[in-house]
């Protein structure tokens, strides 16, 4: 009855390297976004998407590039890293874009080393 | 610039006690207050706030909001080590986006 799903769980990667997070909803929702939870536990938006349109893309480096296939999957591409892009990043889904309650993913914690 | 500020940013008690945390924010057209509860994974959801004055509770856990005085409190009474945990205060303006504080980190022991 997993309600945001996201993979992998871990990912632990070298400075440079290209890897994806995906991310599934099965709620039906419109919406889907992605946030960057730093060290310091600060959650942040990076993205949003509402039925598979970008509609809030925050200040973040275009290494960084989601897609969404449909509107039950956001995918998070990330080129090129760096040790700064080390973070857990969740997905989140909500009703749609009107909606503030927003349903989370269990993260994906990142380590780039 | 929209923030959100949350306090204290951490928190020691002891079982049975009674805590109140802290958030205040300025956001361009606020929509909403929301209160997440996270533990080693996701942020759970708490409680959804709109209206000043009127009171959420679910168990042991409260919430109100003040939109003149722009804050918002969530107290939690009678304290269990289940209660560990970040709290996150988030608030919504219109542009479907939530700004999250830094959260309040609240360890409760036995």
């Amino acid at each position: 009855d997993t309600a945001v799903s996201q993979t992998p769980k871990y990912l632990v990667t070298q400075m440079g390297n290209d890897k994806s997070i995906k991310c599934e909803q099965n709620l039906g929702h419109d919406t889907m976004y992605w946030y960057k939870q730093d060290s310091k536990k600060f959650l942040k938006i990076m993205f949003s998407y509402n039925n598979k349109e970008l509609i809030i893309n925050e200040t973040v480096p275009n290494r960084f590039s989601p897609k969404s296939p449909d509107k039950a999957h956001l995918n998070l591409h990330i080129n090129s890293l760096e040790l700064g892009d080390s973070a857990v990043y969740f997905c989140a889904s909500s009703q749609d874009v009107r909606a503030s309650e927003q349903y989370f993913g269990p993260g994906t914690r990142l380590t780039v080393t | 610039e929209d923030k959100v500020v949350q306090s204290p940013l951490s928190l020691v008690v002891h079982e049975g006690d009674t805590v109140t945390l802290n958030c205040s924010y300025e956001v361009t057209n606020f929509r909403s207050l929301l209160w997440y509860k996270q533990e080693k994974k996701a942020p759970t959801f708490l409680f959804m706030l709109t209206s000043s004055g009127i009171e959420k509770k679910s168990g042991r856990l409260s919430s109100i909001l003040d939109k003149k005085e722009l804050f918002s409190i969530l107290n939690i009474t009678a304290t269990q080590t289940g209660d560990s945990a970040i709290y996150l205060c988030a608030v919504a303006g219109n542009t479907g986006k939530l700004i999250f504080g830094q959260g309040t980190t609240l360890q409760v022991k036995p």
